[in-house]
C-alpha cells in the first residue's frame, strides 16, 4: 500500500518557467513532509520541509504549499533553470521517528 | 566526517553469492538507516538504528538481510544468496538526533547488481 502518491512521473518546463509536482498522502498522523532532490549517481538531498501547522514555505525559489484538509503538499519551483533538472522526491514521516515515506518520484526537466 | 560515506560504489554478485555494503554516517550521527532504490526511483525503507541498536527494522527481508553498525565500525548491510531482485541502489542515510530524525543526510549509494 502506498502512503505517499506522488504526480506527475515526469515534467518538462522551459527555462524561467514554473514546475509543480504534487503528492497525496493517506496517513493522518504524519506531520512532517520533506522535498529531496536526487541528481544522477547521487544520493537525495533534502530541498525544503514543512509540517502541517502552516499552509505554505517558501526559501528561494522553491515553495511548498499544504492543504491539510486534502491531505495534500505540492513543490511550485519558480523561474525553473536547468540546473534544476533532477529527480524529485516528497515524502512523509510522524515525529514518533518511523522511516521516512517516500513518494514514487517526479522527473523534471528544464531546457534551455 | 561532513558526508555519509559508502563503499564501494558499485558491486557485483552472481546469483547466490553474499553481497556486503558499508556505510559510515556522519560523526555525531546517532540515526543511520537503509534504503533500497530500485528502478532508480522508488525507496524502500529497509532498517534503521540508534547508535548500535536496531530502531525500526520493519522493512527488513530477514530471510536473507541483515545489519549491524558496532562502535567504532562502519555500519554494514549483508545480503546472503543474493537473487536477481536484490539489484537495486542501496543508501544509507544518517541523522543527528531523534528530533532532527526526519533530517537525513543521504551516501551517494552502492550500486549492487545480481547477475
Amino acid at each position: 500500500q502506498q502512503q505517499v502518491k506522488q504526480s506527475p512521473q515526469s515534467l518538462i518546463v522551459q527555462k524561467g518557467g514554473i514546475s509543480i509536482i504534487n503528492c497525496a498522502y493517506e496517513n493522518t498522523a504524519f506531520d512532517y513532509f520533506p522535498w529531496y532532490q536526487q541528481f544522477p549517481g547521487k544520493g537525495p538531498a533534502l530541498l525544503i520541509a514543512i509540517r502541517p501547522d502552516v499552509s505554505e514555505k517558501k526559501e528561494g525559489r522553491f515553495t511548498i504549499s499544504f492543504n491539510k484538509s486534502a491531505k495534500q503538499f505540492s513543490l511550485h519551483i519558480m523561474d525553473s533553470q536547468p540546473g534544476d533538472s533532477a529527480t524529485y522526491f516528497c515524502a512523509a514521516s510522524n515525529q514518533a521517528g518511523t522511516a521516512l515515506i517516500f513518494g514514487k518520484g517526479t522527473t523534471l526537466s528544464v531546457s534551455s | 566526517g561532513e558526508e555519509v560515506a559508502q563503499t564501494p560504489k558499485h558491486l557485483v554478485r552472481g546469483e547466490g553469492q553474499k553481497a556486503k555494503l558499508y556505510c559510515a554516517p556522519i560523526k555525531g550521527h546517532s540515526y543511520v538507516f537503509w534504503y533500497q532504490q530500485v528502478l532508480k526511483n522508488e525507496f524502500k525503507f529497509l532498517i534503521s538504528f540508534q547508535n548500535e541498536n536496531v530502531f525500526d527494522e520493519t522493512g527488513m527481508p530477514k530471510e536473507r538481510f541483515s545489519a549491524k553498525c558496532l562502535p567504532n565500525s562502519p555500519c554494514s548491510l549483508e545480503i546472503q544468496a543474493t537473487k536477481l531482485e536484490d539489484s537495486a541502489v542501496y543508501f544509507c542515510a544518517s541523522s543527528q538526533s531523534y528530533s532532527s530524525i526526519q533530517t537525513l543526510h543521504f551516501g551517494n549509494g552502492t550500486r549492487l547488481t545480481v547477475t
